[in-house]
């Protein structure tokens, strides 16, 4: 069965800092890989995905991530992270012919000024 | 363009009342979702659809019914709610294939007391 992990619950960063949120994943085969953003009391949007190709892979508001398969991770990336930045960031998996997306638990990101 | 709508945005429920939280999608995808997030869990799959007359359980399908009669509309009933069935329930749509974009809802914000 598809699985990620983020082991990361809260991270705290200031503002203009790079930032990093790990993400692993569990798959026999490649997987298709998506980083979504939940803003409070907001639902789901999608940051970037990954399903083939260039292992690095840009996406919106300026974050990138990048897919090692020896390693089993999908990081995401920013090199200077604003105060919208804040929100918490779900890592995400689906298998290949597999319908169901299954999501890790989530890292909050706070800025501080 | 709506998108997902959900209804309603906030419940209050009594231990042992049911109910229905409507899901709609304009977008004509096959695909659709709903998801319970918790605290420190994630999103997990409650149930899902991949077209109309066709549903399965995903991770926590115990105390919620599912049925998909046409292809716009997904909802998803308690049958005799639980304190433990007390989350925010998120309603998710995507076009068929393992690569989609998953375009979610609002969130149903649910307390059974």
């Amino acid at each position: 069965a598809q699985s990620v992990t983020q082991p990361d619950i809260h991270i705290t960063v200031s503002e203009g800092a790079s930032l990093e949120l790990r993400c692993n994943y569990s798959y026999g085969a490649t997987p298709y890989l998506f980083w979504y953003v939940q803003s409070p009391g907001q639902g789901l949007q999608l940051l970037l995905k990954y399903f083939s190709g260039d292992t690095l892979v840009q996406g919106i508001k300026g974050f990138e991530a990048e897919f090692k398969r020896s390693q089993s991770s999908f990081n995401l990336r920013k090199p200077s992270v604003h105060w919208s930045d804040a929100a918490e960031y779900f890592c995400a998996v689906v298998g290949f012919g597999n319908e169901k997306l299954t999501f890790g638990t989530g890292t909050r990101l706070t800025i501080i000024p | 363009n709506a998108g997902v709508t959900q209804t309603p945005k906030f419940q209050v429920l009594k231990t042992g009342q049911s109910m229905t939280l409507q899901c709609a999608q304009d977008m004509n995808h096959e695909y659709m979702s709903w998801y319970r997030q918790d605290p420190g869990m994630g999103l997990r799959l409650i149930h899902y659809s991949v077209g109309a007359g066709i549903t399965d359980q995903g991770e926590v399908p115990n105390g919620y019914n599912v049925s998909r009669s046409t292809t716009e509309d997904f909802p998803l009933r308690l049958l005799s709610a639980a304190p433990s069935q007390t989350s925010v329930y998120f309603c998710a749509s995507r076009e068929q294939g393992e690569n989609t974009e998953a375009f979610f809802g609002q969130g149903t914000r649910l307390t059974v007391v």
